[in-house]
Protein backbone atom coordinates (compact mmCIF):
# COMPACT_ATOMS: atom_id res chain seq x y z
CA UNK A 1 0.00 0.00 0.00
CA UNK A 2 1.32 3.64 -0.92
CA UNK A 3 2.19 5.22 2.20
CA UNK A 4 3.61 8.59 3.30
CA UNK A 5 5.03 9.20 6.57
CA UNK A 6 6.10 12.62 8.29
CA UNK A 7 8.23 13.06 11.33
CA UNK A 8 8.54 14.21 13.49
CA UNK A 9 4.26 15.40 14.23
CA UNK A 10 5.41 18.68 15.99
CA UNK A 11 8.80 20.52 16.37
CA UNK A 12 9.50 23.60 18.40
CA UNK A 13 12.82 25.07 17.74
CA UNK A 14 14.37 28.52 19.26
CA UNK A 15 15.30 30.88 16.99
CA UNK A 16 18.44 30.35 15.01
CA UNK A 17 18.33 26.08 16.48
CA UNK A 18 18.56 24.42 12.97
CA UNK A 19 16.77 20.82 12.59
CA UNK A 20 15.44 18.77 9.56
CA UNK A 21 11.65 17.41 8.90
CA UNK A 22 11.82 14.01 7.48
CA UNK A 23 8.79 12.24 4.95
CA UNK A 24 9.36 8.72 4.21
CA UNK A 25 7.37 6.99 1.89
CA UNK A 26 6.30 3.52 0.59
CA UNK A 27 5.57 3.82 -3.07
CA UNK A 28 5.36 2.19 -6.12
CA UNK A 29 6.67 4.94 -9.43
CA UNK A 30 7.49 7.61 -7.55
CA UNK A 31 6.82 10.66 -10.25
CA UNK A 32 7.68 13.30 -7.80
CA UNK A 33 7.82 14.69 -3.75
CA UNK A 34 6.20 17.99 -2.92
CA UNK A 35 6.61 19.90 -0.33
CA UNK A 36 4.14 22.61 1.42
CA UNK A 37 3.92 25.20 4.06
CA UNK A 38 0.55 25.35 5.30
CA UNK A 39 -0.18 28.62 7.79
CA UNK A 40 -3.14 28.35 10.16
CA UNK A 41 -6.65 28.91 8.31
CA UNK A 42 -5.20 28.76 4.77
CA UNK A 43 -4.52 26.81 1.96
CA UNK A 44 -1.02 24.93 1.44
CA UNK A 45 1.92 26.95 -0.47
CA UNK A 46 3.75 25.32 -2.71
CA UNK A 47 7.35 25.26 -1.64
CA UNK A 48 9.31 22.66 -3.48
CA UNK A 49 9.26 19.66 -6.29
CA UNK A 50 12.20 17.22 -5.72
CA UNK A 51 12.02 14.36 -8.95
CA UNK A 52 14.99 11.94 -8.39
CA UNK A 53 16.99 10.95 -5.87
CA UNK A 54 20.19 13.05 -4.88
CA UNK A 55 17.97 16.16 -6.02
CA UNK A 56 18.29 19.39 -3.67
CA UNK A 57 16.27 22.50 -3.74
CA UNK A 58 16.71 25.65 -2.13
CA UNK A 59 14.81 28.79 -0.94
CA UNK A 60 16.03 30.84 1.78
CA UNK A 61 16.36 29.35 5.02
CA UNK A 62 14.92 26.10 3.57
CA UNK A 63 16.26 23.16 1.79
CA UNK A 64 15.04 19.52 0.11
CA UNK A 65 16.75 16.70 -0.69
CA UNK A 66 15.36 13.40 -1.87
CA UNK A 67 16.65 9.70 -1.78
CA UNK A 68 14.71 6.41 -2.55
CA UNK A 69 12.83 6.18 0.49
CA UNK A 70 12.74 9.56 2.31
CA UNK A 71 13.24 13.33 2.04
CA UNK A 72 14.09 15.93 4.20
CA UNK A 73 13.48 19.33 4.48
CA UNK A 74 16.14 21.33 6.44
CA UNK A 75 15.79 24.40 8.24
CA UNK A 76 19.22 26.60 8.89
CA UNK A 77 18.64 29.26 11.15
CA UNK A 78 14.72 29.14 11.74
CA UNK A 79 12.90 32.59 12.31
CA UNK A 80 9.35 32.43 14.29
CA UNK A 81 7.96 33.20 10.97
CA UNK A 82 8.90 30.28 9.66
CA UNK A 83 6.72 28.57 11.54
CA UNK A 84 3.73 26.32 9.80
CA UNK A 85 2.57 22.79 9.30
CA UNK A 86 4.98 21.14 6.56
CA UNK A 87 3.30 18.76 4.46
CA UNK A 88 5.27 16.35 2.36
CA UNK A 89 3.12 14.50 -1.09
CA UNK A 90 4.12 11.98 -3.18
CA UNK A 91 3.10 11.81 -6.51
CA UNK A 92 1.62 8.48 -8.10
CA UNK A 93 0.97 7.63 -11.34
CA UNK A 94 -1.36 10.35 -13.35
CA UNK A 95 -3.99 10.74 -10.37
CA UNK A 96 -2.80 10.09 -7.28
CA UNK A 97 -0.80 12.54 -4.99
CA UNK A 98 -0.61 10.79 -1.29
CA UNK A 99 -0.53 13.40 1.30
CA UNK A 100 1.35 13.21 4.68
CA UNK A 101 -0.42 14.60 8.08
CA UNK A 102 2.15 17.05 8.38
CA UNK A 103 5.08 18.73 11.13
CA UNK A 104 3.87 21.37 12.79
CA UNK A 105 7.05 23.39 13.74
CA UNK A 106 6.84 26.64 16.18
CA UNK A 107 9.80 28.59 16.16
CA UNK A 108 10.38 30.76 19.29
CA UNK A 109 12.23 34.08 19.93
CA UNK B 1 -3.28 36.79 -10.46
CA UNK B 2 -5.87 36.05 -7.79
CA UNK B 3 -4.15 32.10 -8.51
CA UNK B 4 -7.22 29.87 -7.08
CA UNK B 5 -10.25 31.60 -5.08
CA UNK B 6 -13.21 29.64 -3.10
CA UNK B 7 -16.65 30.55 -2.19
CA UNK B 8 -17.93 30.72 0.74
CA UNK B 9 -14.92 30.65 3.74
CA UNK B 10 -17.33 29.42 6.00
CA UNK B 11 -20.32 27.68 5.77
CA UNK B 12 -22.57 25.88 8.42
CA UNK B 13 -25.41 23.52 7.59
CA UNK B 14 -28.33 21.47 9.00
CA UNK B 15 -27.89 17.24 8.27
CA UNK B 16 -29.73 16.92 5.11
CA UNK B 17 -29.19 20.22 3.39
CA UNK B 18 -27.21 20.87 0.25
CA UNK B 19 -24.93 23.11 -0.84
CA UNK B 20 -22.29 23.92 -3.70
CA UNK B 21 -18.32 25.01 -3.37
CA UNK B 22 -17.27 26.93 -5.59
CA UNK B 23 -14.12 27.03 -6.81
CA UNK B 24 -12.31 29.58 -10.06
CA UNK B 25 -8.25 29.37 -11.19
CA UNK B 26 -7.42 31.91 -13.51
CA UNK B 27 -3.57 30.25 -14.59
CA UNK B 28 -4.96 28.74 -17.27
CA UNK B 29 -4.65 25.33 -15.78
CA UNK B 30 -5.91 22.24 -17.22
CA UNK B 31 -6.66 19.81 -14.31
CA UNK B 32 -8.53 20.85 -11.05
CA UNK B 33 -9.13 18.71 -7.43
CA UNK B 34 -11.15 18.82 -5.03
CA UNK B 35 -9.93 18.10 -1.31
CA UNK B 36 -11.01 17.20 1.93
CA UNK B 37 -8.53 18.08 5.22
CA UNK B 38 -9.23 16.57 8.88
CA UNK B 39 -7.14 16.54 11.79
CA UNK B 40 -4.23 13.93 11.72
CA UNK B 41 -4.87 12.88 8.30
CA UNK B 42 -3.49 13.75 4.95
CA UNK B 43 -5.35 16.08 2.44
CA UNK B 44 -7.69 13.23 0.91
CA UNK B 45 -8.42 13.88 -2.79
CA UNK B 46 -12.60 14.00 -3.38
CA UNK B 47 -12.53 14.09 -7.48
CA UNK B 48 -10.63 15.95 -9.90
CA UNK B 49 -10.41 16.52 -13.69
CA UNK B 50 -8.06 16.47 -15.65
CA UNK B 51 -8.84 18.48 -18.16
CA UNK B 52 -12.32 20.69 -19.16
CA UNK B 53 -14.99 18.14 -19.78
CA UNK B 54 -13.86 15.52 -17.49
CA UNK B 55 -14.26 14.45 -14.26
CA UNK B 56 -13.03 10.91 -12.03
CA UNK B 57 -13.94 9.79 -8.09
CA UNK B 58 -10.77 10.53 -6.07
CA UNK B 59 -10.06 8.22 -3.07
CA UNK B 60 -13.35 9.62 -1.01
CA UNK B 61 -16.13 10.32 -3.56
CA UNK B 62 -19.26 9.00 -1.36
CA UNK B 63 -21.22 11.79 -0.59
CA UNK B 64 -20.00 14.57 -3.36
CA UNK B 65 -20.66 15.32 -6.77
CA UNK B 66 -19.11 17.65 -9.15
CA UNK B 67 -19.08 19.71 -12.06
CA UNK B 68 -16.25 20.93 -14.33
CA UNK B 69 -18.64 24.13 -15.83
CA UNK B 70 -15.27 25.54 -17.82
CA UNK B 71 -11.83 25.60 -18.22
CA UNK B 72 -12.11 28.05 -15.16
CA UNK B 73 -14.47 26.46 -12.83
CA UNK B 74 -14.96 23.22 -10.62
CA UNK B 75 -17.50 22.99 -8.43
CA UNK B 76 -18.17 20.28 -5.51
CA UNK B 77 -22.06 19.57 -4.43
CA UNK B 78 -23.13 17.96 -0.91
CA UNK B 79 -26.44 16.63 -2.11
CA UNK B 80 -27.65 16.02 1.31
CA UNK B 81 -25.01 16.72 3.80
CA UNK B 82 -24.00 14.64 7.03
CA UNK B 83 -22.00 15.50 10.39
CA UNK B 84 -19.37 13.43 8.73
CA UNK B 85 -18.78 15.62 5.99
CA UNK B 86 -17.86 18.32 8.37
CA UNK B 87 -14.25 19.29 6.88
CA UNK B 88 -12.06 21.59 4.92
CA UNK B 89 -12.51 21.50 1.66
CA UNK B 90 -9.96 23.03 -0.47
CA UNK B 91 -9.66 23.43 -4.21
CA UNK B 92 -6.76 22.92 -5.83
CA UNK B 93 -5.35 23.28 -10.26
CA UNK B 94 -2.44 22.10 -12.02
CA UNK B 95 -1.12 22.50 -15.47
CA UNK B 96 -1.81 18.75 -16.74
CA UNK B 97 -2.91 15.52 -14.68
CA UNK B 98 0.27 13.83 -12.54
CA UNK B 99 2.63 15.74 -14.44
CA UNK B 100 2.48 19.55 -12.76
CA UNK B 101 2.21 20.77 -9.00
CA UNK B 102 -0.90 21.55 -7.96
CA UNK B 103 -1.67 25.08 -6.42
CA UNK B 104 -4.22 25.25 -4.01
CA UNK B 105 -7.16 27.54 -2.93
CA UNK B 106 -7.78 29.14 0.34
CA UNK B 107 -10.07 26.72 1.84
CA UNK B 108 -13.93 26.42 3.03
CA UNK B 109 -14.32 25.05 6.00
CA UNK B 110 -17.55 23.56 6.69
CA UNK B 111 -19.96 22.30 9.53
CA UNK B 112 -22.73 20.26 9.08
CA UNK B 113 -24.72 20.31 12.66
Amino acid sequence: EDQVTQSPEALRLQEGESSSLNCSYTVSGLRGLFWYRQDPGKGPEFLFTLYSAGEEKEKERLKATLTKKESFLHITAPKPEDSATYLCAVQVGTDKLIFGTGTRLQVFP
Amino acid sequence: NAGVTQTPKFQVLKTGQSMTLQCAQDMNHNSMYWYRQDPGMGLRLIYYSASEGTTDKGEVPNGYNVSRLNKREFSLRLESAAPSQTSVYFCASSGALGVDTQYFGPGTRLTVL
